[in-house]
């Protein structure tokens, strides 16, 4: 069955840092692009990163500079990096699988930024 | 970056009802354009990409069309599990943008 399943959420004060990841099974992630998308509490959708089948890196204006999307393929795992959190980056944070549209999420993980 | 509009933002329907959502691009996007279903706290499911093409295991009543700037998703025959919220979202550039939501309920 193809899955993916986020950890590593939780609460971080403002400038802190917090590392997502995302366990691929039923596919590499070294073969598929490789996406997370963000919904802040009550809000919609919002695209955050994509990583390439040849590494290649793109990100929303909102987190450029602060968030790094990378993978480990021996471990099937993508992972997002997120440095200088801030409130507004609170939100559910779900891994998804494809380029131009996502046909496999995650369940979503729930990173708060509050002091 | 380019903005993606839906309309309406909340819909009132009933079983059986055929719905249509509108989504509007701010520039042209091709057919570069997917659907999405959502239900609360459940992660968004695909249900149309390339403006018309119906995912695999997505029921038949569900059907996608449009290109350039207006893009509609449309339910022909409601039934009880549709009831939930509907993102469209453009892939002909980056940064990625979806539409605000469409909330379909009873």
């Amino acid at each position: 069955e193809v899955q993916v399943v986020e950890s590593g959420g939780g609460l971080v004060q403002p400038g802190g840092s917090l590392r997502l990841s995302c366990a691929a099974s039923g596919f590499s992630v070294d073969v598929n692009y490789m996406s997370w998308v963000r919904q802040a509490p009550g809000k919609g959708l919002e695209w955050v990163s994509l990583i390439y089948t040849g590494g290649s890196t793109f990100y929303a204006d909102s987190v450029k500079g602060r968030f790094t999307i990378s993978r480990d393929n021996p471990k099937n795992t993508l992972y997002l990096q997120m440095n200088s959190l801030r409130v507004e980056d609170t939100a559910v944070y779900y891994c998804a699988r494809g380029i131009g549209y996502f046909d496999c999420w995650g369940q979503g993980v729930l990173v708060a930024v509050s002091s | 970056d380019i903005q993606m509009t839906q309309s309406p933002s909340t819909l009132s329907a009933s079983v059986g009802d055929r719905v249509t959502i509108t989504c509007r691009a701010s520039q042209t996007i091709s057919d570069y354009l997917a659907w999405y279903q959502q239900k609360p706290g459940r992660a968004p499911k695909l249900l149309i990409y390339r403006a018309s093409t119906l995912e695999g295991g997505v029921p038949s009543r569900f059907s996608g069309s449009g290109s350039g700037t207006e893009f509609t998703l449309s339910i022909s025959s409601l039934q009880p599990d549709d009831f939930a919220s509907y993102y469209c979202q453009q892939s002909k550039t980056y940064p990625y943008t979806f539409g605000q939501g469409t909330r379909l309920e009873i």
